[in-house]
């Protein structure tokens, strides 16, 4: 089985610009999660979708966006970005048929705003 | 709200040589998950190994194993034999379960360098 993917894996914006990652789960997993992962600050949970809605959401700024499409494959979108928002951005899907919920993380495409 | 603390932003260990990583957090909830996870620096996230709450035997995967001590809410991993692919950062994470789904909250993270 492929793993999860994501794209681009290097960005580079400016401040004041708008940024869309995509995320590719596992095939079959119909749940992702977003972090956003800044050195010292680990990983902070942004938001989790199943079945194209958002079951969960972390303590980020409307900026943070994101969807899921009928094939679980999932967006996530950042509006006026901030010099603050560089940081590698991790996705993870989880097979809701195993116990306890496994993630399974993407490389993460790493964002750096200018 | 859960909280998940690395007191131990850097490790490092003589190859062949055993360390612990610590862990704990903090939690009202009696029926959770704990994890570590290892990224390399190649920065995929993989899953080193896992313990549920509700066991009071401590996980073991190979050389991987925990010390979880549920009432003083620590969850600290020991690497035996360490190989310089250990070398990696690693993340204690705590899983609570939600009506609406699982939650995940992470530490931030011990660097570990497997020396030769």
């Amino acid at each position: 089985k492929a793993g999860v993917t994501q794209t681009p894996r290097y960005l580079i914006k400016t401040r004041g610009q708008q940024v869309t990652l995509s995320c590719s789960p596992i095939s079959g997993h119909r749940s992702v999660s977003w972090y956003q992962q800044t050195p010292g600050q680990g990983l902070q949970f942004l938001f989790e979708y199943f079945s194209e809605t958002q079951r969960n959401k972390g303590n980020f700024p409307g900026r943070f966006s994101g969807r899921q499409f009928s094939n679980s494959r999932s967006e996530m979108n950042v509006s006026t970005l901030e010099l603050g928002d560089s940081a590698l951005y991790l996705c993870a899907s989880t097979s809701l048929a195993s116990s306890p919920n496994e993630q399974f993380f993407g490389p993460g495409t790493r964002l750096t705003v200018l | 709200a859960q909280t998940v603390t690395q007191s131990q932003p850097e490790m490092s260990v003589q190859e062949a040589e055993t360390v612990t990583l610590s862990c704990t957090y903090d939690t009202s909830e009696s029926n959770y998950y704990l994890f570590w996870y290892k990224q390399p620096p190649s920065r995929q996230m993989i899953l080193v190994i896992r313990q549920e709450a509700y066991k009071q035997q401590n996980a073991t995967e190979n050389r991987f194993s925990v010390n979880f001590q549920k009432a003083a809410k620590s969850f600290s991993l020991k690497i035996s034999d360490s190989q310089l692919g250990d070398t990696a950062m690693y993340f204690c994470a705590f899983m609570k379960y939600f009506v609406k789904g699982n939650q995940f909250y992470f530490g931030t993270g011990t660097s570990l360098t497997v020396i030769p």
